[in-house]
């Protein structure tokens, strides 16, 4: 199985600055056929389900907001908010889909400070 | 627009059985790979199973050990979860969720059933 391993567990940023998340995956998750990671964020607000912001680790989903970008190539990739918003607060989670299990990172909670 | 919409939760006692599903509409449900995600209370998510549009590729999670069965029905555009001998550790939100095939992410989720496992 593919761990995933977030960094921090939680996270207080002002409104308005960057907020960064990291994770880490157990085994690289590019695939070399298609040049493709196979990682993606999700964004759970209290109450709700998930929701997909970014796949194949840095393409934004239809509808999120450019403040939300993702990097990394291999094992270590990270989410970044540009410039964090009052709604922005959630946990966030990585997922690798490279291999089955689907594996989720533990989650970082993110709150304003 | 997607829909995904879970029924069956409720509260079990330990060792019971419960049968969950996903009605879903807005896709062409029978192209897309579905999936049962479960979130303990204050806790992460879980990937559990998975079952293609043909049902001809079915996976769960090891954590799991043979108790729950995933299927689909392609005429009503649904899903299901047998899930017995239940646990304590299986309380959870049961989240249903699509992908396009198997490798790739999870594009939509349904609001989620609860399911709690208690004497």
């Amino acid at each position: 199985d593919i761990v995933m391993t977030q960094s921090p567990d939680s996270l207080a940023v002002s409104l308005g600055e960057r907020a960064t998340i990291k994770c880490k995956s157990g085994q690289s998750v590019f695939y070399n056929s298609n040049n493709k990671n196979y990682l993606a964020w999700y964004q759970q607000k209290p109450g709700q389900p998930p929701k997909l912001l970014i796949s194949w680790a840095s393409t934004r989903e239809s509808g999120v907001p450019d403040r939300f970008s993702g990097s990394g190539s291999g094992t270590d990739f990270t989410l970044t908010i540009s410039s964090l918003q009052a709604e922005d607060v959630a946990v966030y989670y990585c997922q690798q889909y490279y291999s089955i299990p689907p594996l989720f990172g533990q989650g970082t909670k993110l709150e304003i400070k | 627009e997607v829909q995904l919409v879970e029924s069956g939760g409720g509260l079990v006692k330990p060792g019971g059985s419960l049968k969950l599903s996903c009605a879903t509409s807005g896709f062409n449900f029978s192209s897309y790979d579905m999936n049962w995600v479960r979130q303990a209370p204050g806790k992460g998510l879980e990937w559990v199973s998975s079952i293609s549009g043909s049902s001809t590729d079915i996976y769960y999670a090891d954590s799991l050990k043979g108790r729950f069965t995933i299927s689909r029905d392609n005429a009503k555009n649904s899903i299901h979860l047998q899930m017995n001998i239940l646990r304590a550790e299986d309380t959870a939100v049961y989240y249903c969720a699509t992908r396009e095939y198997i490798y790739s992410p999870l594009d939509y989720w349904g609001q989620g059933t609860l399911v709690t496992v208690s004497s």
